[in-house]
């Protein structure tokens, strides 16, 4: 069965540092999401992108997040300089389109846990 | 008041017995609704999708959404210690294009043997 994949699964940097997380989607997915979960809540939606172009980049905090889908295949999330309380799981998901149908589900990949020291 | 209120609990059952988990939610747009499944430290994975309001069964799990009063739950009958997780529900609508997922705060059971 397809999935999403993400990598490092862990990263452990100090405040200040860059860090970037790399997803690759399932592969005919147009669109890919990037969250943030929290310990204790529920993930929260960072960015979107529709192939290569962002759909929404509301919640993305774009003085040290940054987010790219070139070639609308896989994508990079990097966060520089790394903030104490940007400790969380950063998780990657897909989906075939952007509609409300069945087939548009977002199937998550396992996350990159980060911890800033 | 939130979008998405969902007791976090943490619940804990005996095996085989109904498990209940809800949640509530204020936007009126919503028009599907989710249940994901999380097991410590993996990335959610996708239980149940309904669209609108009704009722879905799959297997031992059956999803109800009750728009009118903004209540979504899920059931699970006779529990096993597999279904030991974090249930996180999802809700999305309409909103300009961006199909963007609200998700509640997770519903941490835990089914004893």
């Amino acid at each position: 069965e397809a999935e999403v994949a993400q990598s490092p699964r862990y990263k452990i940097t100090e405040k200040s540092q860059a860090v970037a997380f790399w997803c690759d989607p399932i592969s005919g997915h147009a669109t890919l999401y990037w969250y943030r979960q929290i310990l204790g809540q529920g993930p929260e939606l960072l960015v979107q992108f529709q192939d290569e172009s962002v759909v929404d980049d509301s919640q993305l905090p774009k003085d040290r997040f940054s987010a790219e889908r070139l070639k609308g295949v896989d994508s990079t999330l990097k966060i520089q300089p790394a903030e104490l309380g940007d400790s969380a799981m950063y998780l990657c998901a897909s989906s075939l389109g952007i509609g409300p149908s069945a087939s548009d589900t977002q199937y998550f990949g396992p996350g990159t846990r980060l911890t800033v020291l | 008041q939130k979008e998405v209120e969902q007791d976090p609990g943490p619940l804990s059952v005996p095996e085989g017995a109904i498990v209940s988990l809800n949640c509530t939610y204020s936007n009126s747009a919503f028009q599907y609704f989710m249940w994901y499944r999380q097991y410590s430290r993996k990335g959610p994975e996708l239980l149940m999708y309904t669209y609108s309001s009704g009722n879905k069964e799959d297997g031992r799990f059956t999803a109800q959404v009750d728009k009118s009063s903004k209540y979504i739950s899920l059931f699970i009958r006779d529990s096993q210690p597999s279904d030991s997780a974090t249930y996180l529900c999802a809700m999305g609508g309409t909103q300009g294009g961006s199909e963007k997922l609200v998700f509640g705060k997770g519903t941490k059971l835990t089914v004893n043997p």
